[in-house]
């Protein structure tokens, strides 16, 4: 079934470790998406892509890293985990053409003791 | 820039009652607007978009160009409506910034 999937649901790790959120989505969509989001509050644009080898700073200046080398993989990466990095990240992606609307995943929630 | 208001944080109705979420936006440009939805311990989901004019679950959203702003409006809630709406804005560059939320809230 045409999906986005978000791996890992929740994460609960060290200060300081290395860490990779996985977003993959089975749509052929071109356009995909990264926000942060305290549970119930605002969603913070950080990085987005608009296909293979693009990828955008978004709104929210964030210490994470993204790549593009897949049209249907759009990974996020922390390279020194801290405790302010503690937040939901949600994985959207958009088809091609006008008002398309996105497609959530169900987030990684993300705890960095 | 595109940047989306929306004013209220929580906005608390009886069951019955109309409810009327405001989003107000400021794009230079002709925008996409769209309204999401997240009910509890579920994905963020679309629930209208401004092109198509339909009501879904009971709810319309016109665009107003001259106000810049796209309220969501139903004329009577229910408690199943409870959940968090966020309205989004596309413009140039296919970039989506959604504004900060409003808890809805449907008293029994």
């Amino acid at each position: 079934e045409a999906d986005i999937y978000q791996t890992p649901r929740y994460l609960v790790i060290g200060t300081g470790k290395k860490i990779t959120l996985e977003c993959s989505q089975t749509m052929g969509h071109d356009k995909m998406y990264w926000y942060q989001q305290d549970p119930g509050m605002e969603l913070h644009l950080i990085h987005y892509s608009y296909g293979v080898n693009s990828t955008e700073k978004g709104d929210l200046s964030s210490e994470s890293t993204v790549s593009r080398i897949r049209t249907e993989h759009f990974p996020l990466t922390l390279e020194s985990a801290r405790p302010s990095h503690t937040s939901q990240y949600l994985c959207a992606s958009r088809g091609t053409g006008l008002y398309q609307p996105q497609h959530f995943g169900d987030g990684t929630r993300l705890s960095i003791l | 820039a595109q940047r989306v208001t929306q004013p209220e944080k929580l906005l608390s109705v009886f069951k019955g009652a109309p409810v009327e979420l405001k989003c107000n936006y400021s794009y230079s440009g002709s925008p996409e607007l769209f309204w999401y939805v997240q009910y509890s311990r579920q994905r963020l989901q679309l629930l209208l978009r401004h092109i198509s004019r339909e009501s879904i679950k009971g709810f319309t959203a016109d665009l107003n160009k001259g106000e810049t702003s796209f309220h969501l409006k139903k004329p009577f809630a229910q408690e199943e409506d409870s959940a968090m709406y966020y309205c989004a804005i596309s413009g140039g560059y296919q970039k989506v910034t959604f504004g900060t939320g409003t808890k809805l809230q449907v008293i029994p």
